[in-house]
């Protein structure tokens, strides 16, 4: 079985640019996360889709990070403009339950973009 | 704002020797508690979940325990080997939510 697809790995940016990641998760998953994980601190929750509805964007700093998920498959989150402390790893995951599922329901990571704003 | 905490930050171990790490996180609310192996340039690969009180669980070389109580989860490496070098996360889910909040992980470094 595939796991969770990312690109790309790699983005270099300047501030105020725009950047795009792309997040394509296991077959079948309906709910898709977006982590961001900055350097020395622990991924955070940015947005959870369940198809393509938003179940949670609380944490999403929506002056300039928007996510999309259109077809209920692949989404793609947003930056514009960037700033400095966007530096992170972003981080998409997959899971087979419905959300408030029952307490094992495990989330399957990709591998992340690794982004600079420079 | 939730408050997940891992112990230590880093740790460098020998070669065929065990060792352990903590994970402290609410203790009211609890649902589930996850451990993540990160390998560098790889995903983030589930280890655990853990959702009762006096839970252990254990695969291969490595377990883990659980105490809802007192809010503490630690896992357990025996004799480690090189590929064991990674940063170890774990996560905390309230009731209620789905999203894990994370603690800042453990760095292991097995040195030969």
């Amino acid at each position: 079985e595939a796991g969770v697809a990312q690109s790309p790995r790699y983005k270099i940016i300047e501030k105020r640019q725009s950047v795009a990641f792309w997040c394509n998760p296991i077959s079948g998953h309906a709910t898709l996360y977006w982590y961001q994980q900055i350097l020395g601190q622990g991924p955070k929750l940015l947005i959870q889709f369940q198809n393509n509805g938003v179940v949670d964007d609380s944490q999403l700093p929506k002056d300039r990070f928007s996510a999309e998920r259109l077809k209920g498959v692949d989404s793609t989150l947003k930056i514009q403009p960037a700033k400095l402390e966007d530096s992170a790893v972003y981080l998409c995951a997959s899971s087979s339950r419905p959300p408030r599922s029952g307490p094992r329901d495990i989330q399957y990571f990709g591998a992340g973009t690794r982004l600079s704003v420079l | 704002i939730l408050n997940v905490e891992q112990s230590p930050q880093s740790l460098h171990v020998q070669e065929g020797d065990s060792t352990n790490f903590t994970c402290s996180f609410p203790s009211s609310n609890f649902y589930a508690l996850h451990w993540y192996r990160w390998e560098t340039a790889k995903s983030p690969e589930a280890l655990f979940v853990m959702t009762l009180n006096g839970d252990e669980k254990k695969k291969g070389r490595i377990s883990a325990t659980l105490n809802t109580k007192e809010g503490y989860s630690y896992l357990y490496i025996k004799g480690s080997q090189p590929e064991d070098s990674a940063t170890y996360l774990c996560a905390f889910r309230g009731g209620g939510a789905d999203g894990l909040t994370f603690g800042k992980g453990t760095h292991l470094i097995i040195q030969p």
